[in-house]
């Protein structure tokens, strides 16, 4: 699975839009993107994945750029509550993966602030 | 609800006295997975399991069981417990091994002495 690179924290005010980067460069065709997010030592949560198209769902919107080797999580009003640390996570299918894991890298520590 | 359920959720032991953390899924998913969460090393697989009676290590089974009679539960078991074993423990599940989304469990803390 290619390796990503994100940014080690970052601030927003509340109510604006958040837009966390993950450089994946040695992304492979069949590679996924993946976002999680993890609140405070809770289980990660899962929130959008894509793989050539913009993608977006009631949580957030990914963009991955035309030669896929970056992408931008978008929260578009950020609360409080999405206060966490956000996982960016590429994945290939089966065959590539065996053992199914997830490999969480550092993450970024996003503080939203009032 | 579509949910994974861990018990317990927080425990202290001390070393050598076996112990098992619950995990249970309630999505009829067939993959079920272990993590343990240490500061600095982030989260590393344990064992995995992709079917009822199919299980296989991960990147640190040293120390720990599983098993997988019913598709829903999956146990990690600790024979005989170490210090080093202190950690974060996540259970996770998803439909297939493949790109599907897995889902996470809230954690169980375990402390050992």
């Amino acid at each position: 699975d290619a390796k990503t690179t994100q940014p080690t924290s970052m601030d927003c005010a509340e109510g604006r839009a958040a837009n966390l980067p993950c450089n994946h460069s040695t992304i492979s065709g069949n590679e996924y993107v993946y976002w999680y997010r993890q609140i405070h030592s809770q289980g990660p949560q899962y929130i959008i994945h894509g793989l050539k198209n913009n993608e977006t769902n009631e949580m957030a919107s990914l963009i991955i750029t035309e030669d896929r080797k970056s992408s931008t999580l978008i929260l578009p009003h950020a609360t409080l509550r999405d206060t966490a640390v956000y996982y960016c996570i590429v994945r290939g299918p089966l065959i590539y993966n065996q053992g199914g894991k997830l490999i969480f890298g550092q993450g970024t520590e996003l503080s939203v602030k009032p | 609800e579509a949910q994974v359920t861990q018990n317990p959720r927080y425990l202290i032991t001390v070393t050598g006295k076996k112990l098992t953390v619950t995990c249970s899924q309630n999505m009829n998913h067939e993959y079920m997975s272990w993590y343990r969460q240490d500061p600095g090393l982030g989260l590393r697989q344990i064992y995995y399991s992709m079917n009822v009676e199919v299980t296989d290590k991960g990147d640190v089974p040293e120390g720990y069981k599983v098993s997988r009679k019913e598709k829903r539960n999956f146990p990690l078991i600790l024979e005989s417990p170490s210090p080093n074993q202190t950690s974060l423990y996540f259970c996770a599940s998803s439909l297939s091994r493949g790109v599907e989304t897995q889902y996470f469990g809230p954690g169980t803390r375990l402390l050992v002495l």
